[in-house]
């Protein structure tokens, strides 16, 4: 079964821009997608087909996939954005999920 | 209002079964796939079961596979999962999600629905 890693955490300072990896075999040749996950809410997807955001994400959310890695960059980051994230692709008709990366704003 | 709402955890016994529901509103259910996600205390998200918009096929993974059906009635806008010989490690809280169009993503998410598998 496919498979995917993302570092557990990541920390960044407010106003900075900071980088969450996911890695897999080929992972560039799978549109991943993104979602962000406060404690005690629902997941929110905030990235989908690499790069495309959906209506009422915020610009400083984008995102990249290339050869073994994709990556979601939160540029201007703000409290608001510490969150669990995690990247997800589609592989021989199961969903897969990365382990999730927890992004601590200090 | 673009809404997913799921019903029926709880509490269930060991090797007991539990059938869950999520009602969709404000778009046309039977245009879009539908899934399950769940996660459990403390761990990451992990896919359950997805279902077409047709219903014709189900897909589970290797986890519940053979013990949890996905079923969908478009009459009633209403995806189901039915989850028999419960483990403890069954335990979490069970989202249902919409699959985009034309992307591979779940871009509407119910609320949460928490299970909880105990002797």
């Amino acid at each position: 079964s496919y498979e995917m890693t993302q570092p557990p955490s990541v920390s960044v300072s407010p106003g900075q821009t900071v980088s969450i990896t996911c890695s897999g075999d080929k992972l560039g040749d799978k549109p991943t997608a993104w979602y962000q996950m406060k404690p005690g809410q629902s997941p929110v997807l905030v990235i989908y087909q690499n790069t495309k955001r959906p209506s009422g994400i915020p610009e400083r959310f984008s995102g990249s996939n290339s050869g073994n890695t994709a990556t979601l960059t939160i540029s201007v980051t703000q409290a608001m954005d510490e969150a669990d994230y995690y990247c997800q692709v589609w592989d021989k008709s199961t969903v897969v999920f990365g382990g999730g990366t927890r992004l601590t704003v200090l | 209002e673009v809404q997913l709402v799921e019903s029926g955890g709880g509490l269930a016994q060991r090797g007991g079964s539990l059938r869950l529901s999520c009602v969709a509103s404000g778009f046309t259910f039977s245009n879009y796939d539908m899934r399950w996600v769940r996660q459990a205390p403390g761990k990451g998200l992990e896919w359950v079961s997805s279902i077409p918009r047709s219903g014709e096929s189900t897909f589970h993974a290797d986890s519940v596979k053979g013990r949890f059906t996905i079923s969908r009635d478009n009459s009633k806008n209403t995806l189901s999962l039915q989850m028999n010989s419960l483990r403890d490690e069954d335990t979490a809280v069970y989202y249902c999600a919409r699959k985009m169009d034309r992307a591979d993503a779940s871009d509407i998410w119910g609320q949460g629905t928490m299970v909880t598998v105990s002797s």
